[in-house]
This record gives structure tokens, C-alpha cells and sequence, in this order.
């Protein structure tokens, strides 16, 4: 089945504490996103990747880092997770420039 | 940034009754997707626009890009319990090469 797969689905942890959020597309996708959702804000994007080892900052980078090393992974790096990060995150990937985005189903994080 | 506006925010209606919700923006727009999330799932595509002017439906919804392409709306006739979720507008403005803006979405309510 073709999908994004985003772990874990439910994270809790504290200030300063390292974390990743993995996510894999099996679709061969160029393109792969990670974006915020928070209440009265839509979806926001934090970065995205155009392809293996291309990626670039999106609209609310600050606190985050990404990587592509190959097509089919693209990891969420939280250095140092502050509160301000507690939010819902969707990985997602589409095949080319215009065509639709097919997303995860979701990292809820909380940052105590 | 943010560059789309969304509205209503939140919808509450009967069922069978019909919806409509638009999206503008102060920039053009060479694509619009709408998108419907569910609860605890990611987004999922309804329906894409790529023409000024084009109408195009999916069952029950129907959605239009605007003439000046800097507007959609997406309608939803005699709605169902199941339409219940959030609707997000999205699309490429015309200076953003192959990055998408998301509308903050309107929340939909169908009390059976």
C-alpha cells in the first residue's frame, strides 16, 4: 500500500531532550515536507526536500533540522525541543512540483 | 508566510444541509487543492484545480479556481455525518515556485 509513515505517532517529553521523528514514503518521491499544525494556524512548513541530500528551510524552520540521505526517509531532528514545539507534525511527499501532497498520519508531540 | 484566508473558521449545521467555504489570497495562484482531515488522520486530497475558471466536482463537493486565481471556493451538498473534519485550501502562489501555503482551515460540524 502507498503511503507516508510518520513515527511515533504520540510523543511526550521534556525541555532539552534530544528526539527524532522518522518518516518514510514508499511511493519514490522527490519531494518530501514536514509542517506543523497548531489551532487558528492551518499547516505551516518547516522544511522540505526536493530531493536526496536538497533541502531548504520553509516558513517556521527555527528549532529544527532535517536530513535526506536517501529518497525514501526524511527524519524531523528536534536539538534542543523547547514547549513552544508541542504541536502536531504531518510528514508529507508528492512525485513532482504540481502534483498533490499525500500525508502522514500525524506525530502529536508535547514538550513539558 | 501565511497568505491565504480561509473561511468560515468553524461551520456548525444540520444534516442535509449544504456547505460552502472559500479561500482568497492577495496573490495569485497557479494551482488550488482542497484538502479534508479527519480526526487523528493527516489531510487527505479532495480535490485539485489547475485553470482559472475551472469547475470540478467529487460526489458531493464541488470546487472552482477564480477567475483572477486568487480565489476558490469548495461546496458541499446535502451533507452527511461522516463530512465532519477539517477543510483546508492550499496552492502554490505564483512566487513561490513549488512550495504550498495552507488556508487555517474551517472546521465542520454536521449534527445527524
Amino acid at each position: 500500500e502507498a503511503q507516508v509513515t510518520q513515527n511515533p505517532r504520540y510523543l511526550i517529553t521534556v525541555t532539552g531532550k534530544k528526539l527524532t521523528v522518522t518518516c518514510s514514503q514508499n511511493m519514490n518521491h522527490e519531494y518530501m515536507s514536514w509542517y506543523r499544525q497548531d489551532p487558528g494556524l492551518g499547516l505551516r512548513q518547516i522544511y522540505y526536500s526536493m530531493n536526496v541530500e536538497v533541502t531548504d528551510k520553509g516558513d517556521v524552520p527555527e528549532g529544527y533540522k532535517v536530513s535526506r540521505k536517501e529518497k525514501r526517509n526524511f527524519p524531523l531532528i528536534l536539538e534542543s525541543p523547547s514547549p513552544n514545539q508541542t504541536s502536531l507534525y504531518f510528514c508529507a511527499s508528492r512525485p513532482g512540483v504540481n502534483s498533490p501532497l499525500h500525508f502522514g498520519n500525524g506525530t502529536r508531540l508535547t514538550v513539558t | 508566510g501565511q497568505q491565504l484566508n480561509q473561511s468560515p473558521q468553524s461551520m456548525f449545521i444540520q444534516e442535509g444541509e449544504d456547505v460552502s467555504m472559500n479561500c482568497t489570497s492577495s496573490s495569485i495562484f497557479n494551482t488550488w487543492l482542497w484538502y479534508k482531515q479527519d480526526p487523528g488522520e493527516g489531510p487527505v486530497l479532495l480535490i485539485a484545480l489547475y485553470k482559472a475558471g475551472e469547475l470540478t466536482s467529487n460526489g458531493r463537493l464541488t470546487a472552482q479556481f477564480g477567475i483572477t486565481r486568487k480565489d476558490s471556493f469548495l461546496n458541499i451538498s446535502a451533507s452527511i455525518p461522516s463530512d465532519v473534519g477539517i477543510y483546508f485550501c492550499a496552492g502554490p502562489p505564483q512566487t513561490s515556485g513549488s512550495r504550498l501555503t495552507f488556508g487555517e482551515g474551517t472546521q465542520l460540524t454536521v449534527n445527524p
